[in-house]
C-alpha cells in the first residue's frame, strides 16, 4: 500500500541557510501534519493543513512556514537555520479531519542537519 | 486536549505478553485512543486504535474500560524486534487536527 513519501530523506545545511522539505500524502488523504523530533525527544507538532488551508498550529518557529498545494502535497520551508533546528522532521497524513477514528499515518522522516 | 500518562520504560523477555497501560483521565466523549510504535530514526507506525471495550488486530489488542480513563495495549508473545518506543495518544475530536505526543514507553525485549 502507498505510504506517506517525504523528500529529501537527508539534508545538510549551514547556519542561516534555507531548507525545504516536501511531503506527499497517501492518495486521497486531504490532511497533512508536520512534526519535529529532536535527538532523544518525542515528536512535537508543528502545523497541519486540511484541504489546503492551515487547520492548526503548534510550536512552529516564525522562521518556518508551510503550505499545502492543490495536489495535497505539502512543503515545509525553514529559513535562517539554527543549529537547534537539526532534527528529524515527520510528515503525516489522514483522510478528512482526525476525529471520528480516522487514522493518521506517518512518513519515514527527513533528517535535517544544520552545521 | 486529553493528556496521557504511561510508564517511561518496561522490560520483557521473548515470548512473553506485554501490557502497557496508559491513563487519559480527561478524555472527551468523542475522542479515540490510538497507539503508535516507533523505532529509532523511523516514523511512528500505527498499531491500533479504539473507542471503547476491546479492539484486536493482527499485532495487538487494545482494552478500554467503560469509563475510558485508561487503556491497555497488549502485545502477545513479544520478540526482540518489538523493542521500541510505544506512544499512547488521544485523537482530539474538538476540531483540531493533530496528535499530541507525550513521553512514550520504551520497551526493551530481552532474549
Amino acid at each position: 500500500a502507498a505510504g506517506v513519501i517525504q523528500s529529501p530523506r537527508h539534508l545538510i545545511k549551514e547556519k542561516r541557510e534555507t531548507a525545504t522539505l516536501k511531503c506527499y500524502p497517501i492518495p486521497r488523504h486531504d490532511t497533512v501534519y508536520w512534526y519535529q523530533q529532536g535527538p532523544g525527544q518525542d515528536p512535537q507538532f508543528l502545523i497541519s493543513f486540511y484541504e489546503k488551508m492551515q487547520s492548526d498550529k503548534g510550536s512552529i518557529p516564525d522562521r518556518f512556514s508551510a503550505q499545502q498545494f492543490s495536489d495535497y502535497h505539502s512543503e515545509l520551508n525553514m529559513s535562517s537555520l539554527e543549529l537547534g533546528d537539526s532534527a528529524l522532521y515527520f510528515c503525516a497524513s489522514s483522510f478528512r479531519e482526525a476525529f471520528s477514528g480516522n487514522t493518521i499515518y506517518f512518513g519515514e522522516g527527513s533528517w535535517l542537519t544544520v552545521v | 486536549l486529553a493528556k496521557t500518562t504511561q510508564p517511561i520504560s518496561m522490560d520483557s523477555y521473548e515470548g512473553q505478553e506485554v501490557n502497557i497501560t496508559c491513563s487519559h483521565n480527561n478524555i472527551a466523549t468523542n475522542d479515540y485512543i490510538t497507539w503508535y510504535q516507533q523505532f529509532p530514526s523511523q516514523g511512528p507506525r500505527f498499531i491500533i486504535q479504539g473507542y471503547k471495550t476491546k479492539v484486536t488486530n493482527e499485532v495487538a489488542s487494545l482494552f478500554i474500560p467503560a469509563d475510558r480513563k485508561s487503556s491497555t495495549l497488549s502485545l502477545p508473545r513479544v520478540s526482540l524486534s518489538d523493542t521500541a518506543v510505544y506512544y499512547c495518544l488521544v485523537l482530539d475530536s474538538g476540531g483540531y487536527n493533530k496528535l499530541i505526543f507525550g513521553a512514550g514507553t520504551r520497551l526493551a525485549v530481552h532474549p
